[in-house]
Parts: structure tokens; C-alpha cells; sequence
């Protein structure tokens, strides 16, 4: 019963250094989703995928691209981090028409 | 463009007081939207949409289509309430959902 599997929890970046922020699900979803949640900004939606092979921008994409790897995996990754991507990471999956299932949460620091 | 607008950063209310939480859309196809729920360290998760009509925990959510709004209501406040909340609407053509930028709701004892 893992759901979304969000990796790392926790992450402390140094300007201008790359990462990978990695999603996987186990419930056969098509659809997968990364959001940004800062305060007073709500949840941003970053890239999303509608089904596998497939991805889209959503609304704040610069600074970050992503990988269908295959329908279980979604990662999201930061070329070149700027202290702007400070903020909590919540990658979310579901069936088409269905409601977001969602992980537990990536918080990155950027210094 | 789309987009969901929920104006209370913070609603503070008494409990057994009545509660409404705003969401107002913008968009021009046919909305499906959604109000999803974060409890203290819990995972979001949906609290209810507007195609199944069901109330849920004592929430309830009418889609007004003229006033382009889905707001959250329960007569009656419980402190286990107390979350943040927020509104979704899903572009249905493209897999896309955006988020409002979140109501804290406070109840107090």
C-alpha cells in the first residue's frame, strides 16, 4: 500500500548544483503530476504527464524538466538550482478523470 | 488562461459556527472542480467533487456556473476541521489541474 513514493524527503542544495527528485507509483495510474507548494502561492503545477511518453508544461516549467521513465515513474529535475526553487515538491498521480493521489513531499533548500 | 481563485489566506471561526471557503474559477470549457484537504502531517487528499454531489465530513460544494464559483460550506464548525484547504479545477481536455492558492481554516475552541 505505498501509493506515491516521493525520494528524497529532504534535500539541501548549494547554487548552481543539479538534482533529480524522484516519483514513483504503484497504482497503475496514467496521469502523473509535479506541484510546488510555497506559502501564500498554494500549490503551482509544474509538469505533468498525461500518460506514458507523454509530457506537459504547466504553469511555473522554467528552471526544471522532467522523464516519463514508464508508467510507474515521474522525475522532476533541476538543471542548475537557484535559491527561487526553494519550496516543498509534491509529485501526485491518478486515472484520467479520477481524483490525485499524492506523495508525502520533497523539501528542498537552496542556498 | 485558467485559473482558481481562493481570496482567504486564513479563516478563523468559532466552533459550532457555520463555514464557507470561497473558490471562484475561471474558464471557458465545461469545469470539473475539486476541494482536497491537508491535515496536519497528513497527505492531501480529496475531500469531495463537484460531479459526485455527496457531502462529505459535513462539507458540501455547489458548482455555480453563472458565478463561476465552488464554494466549500458546513453549518456547523468542528476543531477537527482545522486544515488547509484547496480549491482545484481540472482542464479536462488535457489532464491539466491547477490549484488555488490554499484557505488555512482555524477553528477555535
Amino acid at each position: 500500500n505505498a501509493g506515491v513514493t516521493q525520494t528524497p524527503k529532504f534535500q539541501v542544495l548549494k547554487t548552481g548544483q543539479s538534482m533529480t527528485l524522484q516519483c514513483a507509483q504503484d497504482m497503475n495510474h496514467n496521469s502523473m503530476y509535479w506541484y510546488r507548494q510555497d506559502p501564500g502561492m498554494g500549490l503551482r503545477l509544474i509538469y505533468y504527464s498525461a500518460s506514458e511518453g507523454t509530457t506537459d508544461k504547466g504553469e511555473v516549467p522554467n528552471g526544471y524538466n522532467v522523464s516519463r521513465l514508464n508508467k510507474r515513474e515521474f522525475s522532476l529535475r533541476l538543471e542548475s538550482a537557484a535559491p527561487s526553487q526553494t519550496s516543498v515538491y509534491f509529485c501526485a498521480s491518478r486515472f484520467t478523470g479520477g481524483e490525485l493521489f499524492f506523495g508525502e513531499g520533497s523539501r528542498l533548500t537552496v542556498l | 488562461a485558467q485559473r482558481v481563485t481562493q481570496p482567504e489566506k486564513l479563516l478563523s471561526v468559532f466552533k459550532g459556527a457555520p463555514v464557507e471557503l470561497k473558490c471562484n474559477y475561471s474558464y471557458s470549457g465545461s469545469p470539473e472542480l475539486f476541494w482536497y484537504v491537508q491535515y496536519s502531517r497528513q497527505r492531501l487528499q480529496l475531500l469531495l467533487r463537484h460531479i459526485s454531489r455527496e457531502s462529505i465530513k459535513g462539507f458540501t460544494a455547489d458548482l455555480n456556473k453563472g458565478e463561476t464559483s465552488f464554494h466549500l460550506k458546513k453549518p456547523f464548525a468542528q476543531e477537527e476541521d482545522s486544515a488547509m484547504y484547496y480549491c482545484a479545477l481540472s482542464v479536462s481536455s488535457a489532464s491539466k489541474i491547477i490549484f488555488g492558492s490554499g484557505t488555512r481554516l482555524s477553528i477555535r475552541p
